[in-house]
């Protein structure tokens, strides 16, 4: 069964610092791809990052990385010099493959950003 | 402007009372899908579509129904709501046959049972 997990419900940052929000998945597949979306209180679902299994490298998106750990099946997102803007509801989603019907999305991170 | 748009955003019902909540995408996708959210368990998925007329069961798809009669257009129905269908609802839709493709969403349906 395919399971993302999401250990911490909340989090938070001074503004213009980093922070780094974590993600693992179960997965036996070993063609897939990860997302991590962020959803703002307008509730709008809204990809930050994406990254492909079959790639080494880690995906960046101007201040969002991330942390690509296929053996330990661990998939870090970190945000640097965040931004009020930034605080939200972080969710790390999972997708079987080019066919993979599904999402998996773990449970989400709430991150605060103190100014 | 490429979206998903879902109607209504607010839904207010009584239990038993049949309700539709529609979902249209003008990106000519030929997947989509329903999902719901709750506090604590993320989004779960409770029907998908891979094309006209084919649709088939999520996680949670007890209480539901849809239906897939137009390729932009992939309504929720729910025949006999009750309390335990209270949640946030997001309709999705996303490219196939394309490597990496993400999931475009609505703007969600805060619907509540009474």
């Amino acid at each position: 069964a395919q399971t993302v997990t999401q250990s911490q419900p909340e989090m938070s940052v001074q503004e213009a610092e980093t922070v780094t929000l974590s993600c693992t998945y179960d997965t036996s597949e070993s063609d897939y791809y990860l997302f991590w979306y962020k959803q703002p209180p307008s509730r709008q679902m809204i990809l930050v990052i994406r990254q492909e299994a079959y790639k080494q490298q880690n995906a960046t998106e101007n201040r969002f990385s991330v942390n690509f750990q296929k053996a330990a099946k661990s998939f870090s997102l970190k945000i640097s010099d965040s931004q009020l803007g930034d605080a939200a509801m972080y969710f790390c989603a999972y997708r079987v493959s080019n066919t993979g019907n599904q999402f998996y999305f773990g449970t989400g991170t709430s991150l605060t950003v103190i100014p | 402007e490429a979206q998903v748009t879902q109607n209504p955003r607010y839904l207010i019902t009584v239990t038993g009372k049949k309700l539709t909540v529609t979902c249209s995408q003008n990106m000519n996708h030929e997947y989509m899908s329903w999902y719901r959210q709750d506090p604590g368990l993320g989004l779960r998925q409770i029907y998908y579509s891979m094309n006209v007329e084919v649709t088939d069961k999520g996680d949670v798809p007890e209480g539901y129904k849809v239906s897939r009669k137009e390729k932009r257009n992939f309504p929720l129905i729910l025949e006999s709501p009750s309390p335990n269908q209270t949640s946030l609802y997001f309709c999705a839709s996303r490219r196939q046959g394309a490597r990496g493709t993400e999931a475009f969403f609505g703007q969600g349906t805060r619907l509540t049972v009474v």
